[in-house]
């Protein structure tokens, strides 16, 4: 069974760039139909799923993140990343990766979770 | 668009009782893209439907999920102890390719 792990700074600066990778272990990322993505939940406040990237590269955004988030993966190092820029404080929030199932278009998989502070 | 609305905010009942958790959406969504989460303190979200009524892998059969448009239940037939937590909706559709409801907390009466 796949699980997956977020890593990465728990405090940012405004205007600076907000960096987490997800690791999987247990499983390749490469095998079977799934996408890979980031979702986030700032306090008190509903899921806001961010993006999206298949095994190819090939990434989706939600259009409120699309012109400050990147997604990549690494297939060799089993693990994808998010980089977004700009932040500010609204971008405090509890930071999710999960895996898609492709078709059915459910998070099967989630991490646990990674706090992102952005302040000064 | 589309904006999953979850009703009640929080269901207060005991173990051994149904609870029934709603989730209404702003447009029509197609029931082979509605999923259930249940989330606990400190824990990842689990997965627990998707396509509005199959079951994941390893999710016992007191929960069920049911029907289609812009309305969608999650039944709990009998609750035991482990089922109080924070359920959530989530479609799949047009842009954004996901969202979620605000949740419903089911605490124990």
């Amino acid at each position: 069974q796949v699980q997956l792990q977020e890593s990465g700074p728990g405090l940012v600066r405004p205007s600076e760039t907000l960096s987490l990778t997800c690791s999987a272990s247990g499983g390749s990322i490469r095998t079977g139909s799934y996408y890979w993505s980031w979702i986030r939940q700032p306090a008190g406040k509903r899921l806001e799923w961010i993006g999206r990237i298949y095994t190819s590269g090939s990434t989706t955004y939600s259009p409120s993140f699309r012109s400050r988030v990147t997604i990549s993966i690494d297939t060799s190092k089993n693990q994808f990343s998010l980089q977004m820029n700009s932040v500010t404080a609204a971008d405090t929030a509890l930071y999710f990766c999960a895996r898609v199932v492709e078709y059915d278009d459910a998070f099967d998989i989630w991490g646990h979770g990674t706090v992102v502070t952005v302040s000064s | 668009e589309i904006v999953l609305t979850q009703s009640p905010g929080t269901l207060s009942l005991s173990p051994g009782e149904r609870a029934t958790l709603s989730c209404r959406a702003s447009q029509s969504v197609s029931s082979k893209f509605l999923a259930w989460y249940q989330q606990k303190p400190g824990q990842a979200p689990r997965l627990l439907m998707y396509r509005a009524s199959s079951r994941a892998t390893g999710v016992p059969d007191r929960f069920s999920g049911s029907g289609s448009g812009t309305d969608f239940t999650l039944t709990i037939s009998r609750l035991e102890p482990e089922d109080f937590a924070v359920y959530f909706c989530q479609q799949y559709g047009n842009s954004p390719l996901y969202t979620f409801g605000q949740g419903t907390k089911l605490e124990i009466k």
